[in-house]
């Protein structure tokens, strides 16, 4: 049963070009969650979808960054124009869905954006 | 904020002793969840405890829950050179699914 996988694991773009980080769940989870980390630091959670709904994305800039779940295929998140501020380690994560708590996130191995 | 603290933000120890990691957080919870993290690599889930709980164990973890005091603390007992990594504790707020992450404690197990 594959975990969660994230590609590419390292992306390096110039400023200005648009990054595009993939992410498809275990098999049988409908929820996905995608967080940010800087180096020595936490994770900051960036938006939280299910299939074709974006549930929450209170931590997600409202300019340059996008998100997605499509029905089929994996979940996307597009951040256009990238700045150097961007660079950074983007992790998705996976959960069983319906709405239940109490539920761990099963997380992929983060896509490495460097913006040079 | 809601965002957990971790206490302390670094801890280096001799294999086989006990390393104890802290947690504070603001509001309200479902529940508290502890995770893993090597380096260069995503988080692994350890221990989730519920807010109606108060100790949990797994193997050589022990979790405790104080929500009067808002606070956890993580305790790793006969520590290996294998458990180094940063160690993160996660909040399910309620109304809130999305996990809130502290900012870790590093952890070095000396061989």
């Amino acid at each position: 049963n594959a975990g969660v996988m994230q590609n590419p694991r390292h992306l390096v773009r110039r400023r200005g070009q648009e990054a595009r980080l993939r992410c498809s769940p275990m098999k049988g989870h409908s929820h996905v969650y995608w967080y940010r980390q800087l180096p020595e630091e936490g994770l900051k959670f960036m938006v939280y979808l299910q299939k074709e709904n974006i549930i929450d994305e209170s931590g997600m800039p409202k300019e340059r960054f996008s998100a997605e779940f499509p029905k089929e295929g994996p979940s996307i998140l597009r951040i256009q124009q990238v700045v150097r501020g961007d660079s950074a380690a983007y992790f998705c994560a996976s959960s069983r869905g319906t709405g239940e708590t109490d539920s761990p996130l099963h997380f992929g191995n983060g896509t490495r954006l460097t913006v040079t | 904020s809601q965002q957990g603290e971790e206490d302390p933000q670094a801890l280096s120890i001799q294999e086989g002793e006990n390393a104890t990691m802290n947690c504070s957080y603001k509001t309200s919870i479902n529940n508290l969840q502890w995770y893993r993290q090597n380096s260069g690599r995503g988080l692994v889930h350890l221990i989730l405890i519920r807010s109606n709980e108060r100790e949990k164990h797994s193997g050589r973890l022990r979790v405790t829950l104080d929500t009067s005091k808002k606070s956890s603390s993580l305790l790793i007992t006969a520590s290996r050179a294998a458990d180094t990594a940063s160690y993160f504790c996660a909040t399910e707020h309620t109304g809130r699914r999305a996990l809130t992450f502290g900012s870790g404690t590093r952890l070095q197990v000396q061989p």
